[in-house]
């Protein structure tokens, strides 16, 4: 069944610092891979995706990751982080046509000051 | 609308009773997706719906819920005699028709903040 983990339930970094929030998938055909970000008391914005090409995806807000075959990863990272990055963010797969985004348990972001 | 919209942003009830609640797409997309998010946990898969096929049901998680799309486009999720449990964040996302690639992004609404008291 295809599925994502997102290893890290929090990750802190101070503001300036890069950041990485880890994300793998399970191994079944080609997944389509993508990154949401959810602010306090809103829904889901779309930050970046993977479908084919190149292996680096750039993205919203300065955010960008990089699909790896070899260790099914999906990690997304930042060089700078802002305090405004504070955020919860889910990482998600998709196998095929049809069928619906599967969803990790998401990983709290805290960038401090 | 510019985004999918969904009403009511928030909706107290007493267990026991119905609730529902509406979902109004992107404008021109086929798809559209129910997930509900509890405290502290993931998204969970509802349901799906793609264009006339028949949707894919198999998150709902008992026979209390149903959703239904009108017209190819806005969609209620009903939530029969509910319980405590139900308590969460449902959210609506919508998408392009995914028949010519899955790399379709899929939007989010703001979701409908359900307590069930």
């Amino acid at each position: 069944a295809q599925s994502v983990a997102q290893p890290e339930d929090q990750v802190n970094v101070a503001e300036g610092n890069p950041l990485t929030v880890k994300c793998t998938y399970s191994v079944s055909g080609n997944p389509y891979l993508f990154w949401y970000v959810q602010y306090p008391n809103r829904g889901l914005q779309f930050l970046l995706k993977y479908i084919t090409g190149d292996n680096l995806v750039k993205g919203s807000y300065g955010f960008e990751a990089e699909f790896n075959k070899s260790q099914t990863s999906f990690h997304l990272k930042k060089p700078s982080a802002l305090v405004s990055d504070s955020a919860l963010y889910f990482c998600a797969v998709r196998y095929g046509r049809n069928t619906p985004l599967v969803f990790g348990k998401g990983t709290r972001l805290s960038v401090i000051a | 609308g510019a985004g999918v919209s969904q009403s009511p942003s928030n909706k107290v009830t007493e267990k026991g009773k119905d609730v529902e609640l509406r979902c109004d797409p992107i404008s021109g997309h086929t798809a559209l997706y129910w997930y509900r998010q509890s405290l502290g946990q993931g998204l969970e898969f509802l349901i799906y719906f793609q264009g006339n096929s028949a949707p894919d049901k198999s998150g709902l998680p008992s026979d209390r819920f149903s959703a239904e799309r009108t017209g190819g486009s806005v969609s209620t999720l009903t939530i029969q005699r509910t319980q405590q449990e139900d308590s969460a964040v449902y959210l609506c996302a919508s998408s392009l028709k995914t028949v010519n690639s899955s790399g379709n992004t899929i939007y989010f609404g703001e979701g409908s903040w359900l307590t069930v008291v």
